[in-house]
């Protein structure tokens, strides 16, 4: 089974809907983040967690809003959908790295496609 | 923010080795170099990463520079499961991992 799974993998939906992508993990980490990625280009950081009470604002948060439910789950939403959040979603996670000032290594899922007509 | 470039496309012959370039000039001292991978229809992975010396692992092999301006990814051996967008990045902490367009390997039969 993967360690990180996204679902649905697949959405359509219409502008103005409200819509749950929703990411869970069984490897046991606290840090877990949300990405886009447009055609073409890398991947942008939308929101990060680091444990369940803590919620980060990434690179381009606006118009998105995050739930941490749990250590293994954390959704994101799209409060009312517009065409130009149309993209590949990607939910990651990571574990603390040993060492101060070290980075972690990042656990991606296999992506949530999203189209908004 | 400290910036990559990488070159846009690349092309390898199968069992080949195969030197992936980044230029990093405004690396700050405290910036480590991850390079991580995104296979076809598939979510990025974890290649490897270094801060100031050399680094190896059974994936590839990260040369970095002297004056940390410069880092090539090494495959040793490409395989046709080694195409992907290649991408160089830079990090201080994990919230501030900023994906570029990446390098996309072609690796030919």
């Amino acid at each position: 089974d993967a360690d990180v799974t996204q679902t649905p993998r697949n959405r359509i939906t219409k502008t103005g809907k409200r819509i749950m992508l929703e990411c869970s993990q069984t490897k046991g980490h606290d840090r877990m983040y949300w990405y886009r990625q447009d055609p073409g280009l890398g991947l942008r950081l939308i929101y990060y967690s680091f444990d369940v009470k803590d919620i980060n604002k990434g690179e381009i948060s606006d118009g998105y809003s995050v739930s941490r439910q749990a250590q293994a789950k954390f959704s994101l939403s799209l409060e009312s959908a517009i065409p130009n959040q149309t993209a590949l979603y990607f939910c990651a996670t990571s574990d603390r790295a040993p060492g101060t000032g070290v980075p972690d290594t990042q656990y991606f899922g296999p992506g949530t496609r999203l189209t908004v007509l | 923010d400290a910036k990559t470039t990488q070159p846009n496309s690349m092309e390898s012959n199968e069992e080949e080795p195969v030197h992936l370039p980044c230029n990093h000039s405004t690396i700050s001292g405290t910036d480590y170099i991850h390079w991580y991978r995104q296979l076809p229809s598939q979510g990025p992975e974890y290649v490897i990463h270094g801060l100031t010396s050399n680094v190896n692992n059974r994936m590839a092999s990260l040369a970095i520079a002297e004056d940390r301006k410069s880092s090539t990814l090494i495959l040793h051996r490409a395989t046709l499961r080694d195409a992907a967008v290649y991408y160089c990045i830079l990090s201080v902490s994990n919230n501030d991992m900023r994906f570029g367009a990446g390098t996309r390997l072609t690796v030919k039969p």
